[in-house]
């Protein structure tokens, strides 16, 4: 079965600071994509960055960043200039090929509280 | 904002009873998807449907069943609910297999008593 580790399932953050994420996977697929979503308080699920695993360059998205290491099976999101608003749960999420129709495989996420 | 609404929002309901849940899309999207997310587990696919009446089966689909006869819904079924299924439900839509973004709906609150 795939798995999608996140190992800090708290982090408390200065505002301004910049933030990573960790995310590391287990995949023998040679093609996959890897996505990061945020849940706020309210609920919903915001989509934040994609990273298919042939890109040549790791995403940008504004002030998110995605850190691909694809021989570490690793894909740590960075945040610059950490927000209060950027206060949420984040979670880490593999497809099994390059887009995501087959459905997508989450970890357990990182609750990231920005402190001012 | 993806068109995708759900319903009901919220349910409470008792052991032994039926519940559908309703995933409504306006985007004409192929793909659609239900998770459930529960506290430490992050979200689990449960069924999706790569097109009218062509369903599969994810991660956790034992006690789940789906439908789906129109492009714009997909209907997922508790056939006896459990106090195991108690959660939150997602729909997620995608509109082709290169998509890169899942869009998920605003999510079901079910409570099983």
């Amino acid at each position: 079965a795939q798995k999608i580790t996140q190992t800090q399932p708290g982090m408390f953050v200065q505002e301004k600071e910049a933030v990573t994420l960790d995310c590391t996977y287990d995949t023998s697929d040679p093609s996959y994509g890897l996505f990061w979503y945020k849940q706020p308080s309210s609920g919903e699920m915001i989509f934040l960055i994609y990273q298919g695993s042939y890109d040549q360059q790791n995403a940008t998205e504004g002030r998110y960043s995605l850190n691909f290491q694809k021989a570490r099976k690793s894909a740590n999101l960075v945040i610059s200039a950490s927000q209060l608003g950027d206060s949420a749960m984040y979670f880490c999420a593999k497809s099994y090929i390059g887009g995501g129709a087959d459905g997508l495989t989450f970890g357990k996420g990182t609750h990231l509280i920005i402190q001012p | 904002d993806a068109g995708i609404t759900q319903s009901p929002r919220h349910k409470v309901t008792e052991t032994g009873t039926p519940v559908t849940l309703r995933c409504h899309q306006t985007e004409n999207h192929r793909y659609m998807y239900w998770y459930r997310q529960d506290p430490g587990h992050g979200l689990r696919l449960i069924h999706y449907s790569y097109g009218v009446k062509d369903t599969d089966k994810g991660e956790v689909s034992d006690g789940y069943s789906v439908s789906r006869s129109k492009t714009e819904d997909f209907l997922l079924t508790l056939e006896s609910a459990t106090s195991s299924q108690t959660s939150v439900y997602f729909c997620a839509i995608s509109d082709s297999r290169r998509s890169n973004e899942q869009f998920f709906g605003p999510g079901t609150r079910l409570t099983v008593l």
